[in-house]
């Protein structure tokens, strides 16, 4: 069964800082990848997602994505970060012969400090 | 639009009680799953549907039930509550093959 890893569980940032939050996953074969945001009282809501093709997805308010098959990784990026970006951040993977099932990493915790 | 309905939003039971969360998709999805979320362990899937009628186990199904009678509906039933069942639940949904879920808002369930 695949397996997830967010490592870091709790990151603190200023505004205008840049982020980067790391995900590891250990299937082999194709992979549909997600990162999903979770803002405080809220569901979950799709962040970006990579399928195929371009390596590099963009997805809604500034966020981008790097898929490095040979690191088995997906990291989340932003440049400048705000406020309104504290949440929780989950990566997913959606093996190539799981159907639409979903693992998830075990989220990252984010605060943006004004 | 209403996307991912869930009932209620908060529950509180006692040990041994059962429930039944309810969850309703509008958008005609195939695809439906019940997770659950616990600090620092992200989302595990319980149970999960790709039609009506149809039914399988995810990761941690013990303690709970599903049915898929129609497309739209996906109850997930607690048969006799413990303590290690306080969590917040979510019902997703997605179109077939995509594994892009739609989600719910949740339902914080406790027992005490």
């Amino acid at each position: 069964a695949q397996s997830v890893s967010q490592h870091n569980h709790h990151v603190i940032l200023s505004e205008a800082a840049s982020l980067e939050l790391g995900c590891n996953y250990s299937y082999g074969g194709t992979v549909n990848l997600f990162w999903y945001v979770q803002y405080p009282g809220q569901h979950l809501q799709l962040l970006l997602k990579y399928f195929s093709g371009d390596p590099l997805v963009k997805g809604i308010k500034g966020f981008e994505a790097e898929f490095i098959k040979s690191k088995f990784s997906f990291n989340l990026r932003k440049p400048s970060v705000q406020w309104s970006d504290t949440a929780e951040y989950f990566c997913a993977v959606n093996a190539g012969n799981a159907g639409n099932m979903l693992t998830f990493g075990g989220g990252t915790r984010l605060m943006v400090k004004p | 639009n209403a996307g991912v309905t869930q009932t209620p939003k908060f529950q509180v039971l006692k040990t041994g009680q059962s429930m039944t969360l309810q969850c309703a998709q509008d958008m005609n999805h195939e695809y439906m799953s019940w997770y659950r979320q616990d600090p620092g362990m992200g989302l595990r899937l319980i149970h999960y549907s790709v039609g009506a009628g149809i039914t399988d186990q995810g990761e941690v199904p013990n303690g709970y039930n599903v049915s898929r009678s129609t497309t739209e509906d996906f109850p997930l039933r607690l048969l006799s509550a413990a303590p290690s069942q306080t969590s917040v639940y979510f019902c997703a949904s997605s179109p077939l093959g995509t594994g892009e879920l739609f989600f719910g808002e949740g339902s914080r369930l406790t027992v005490l």
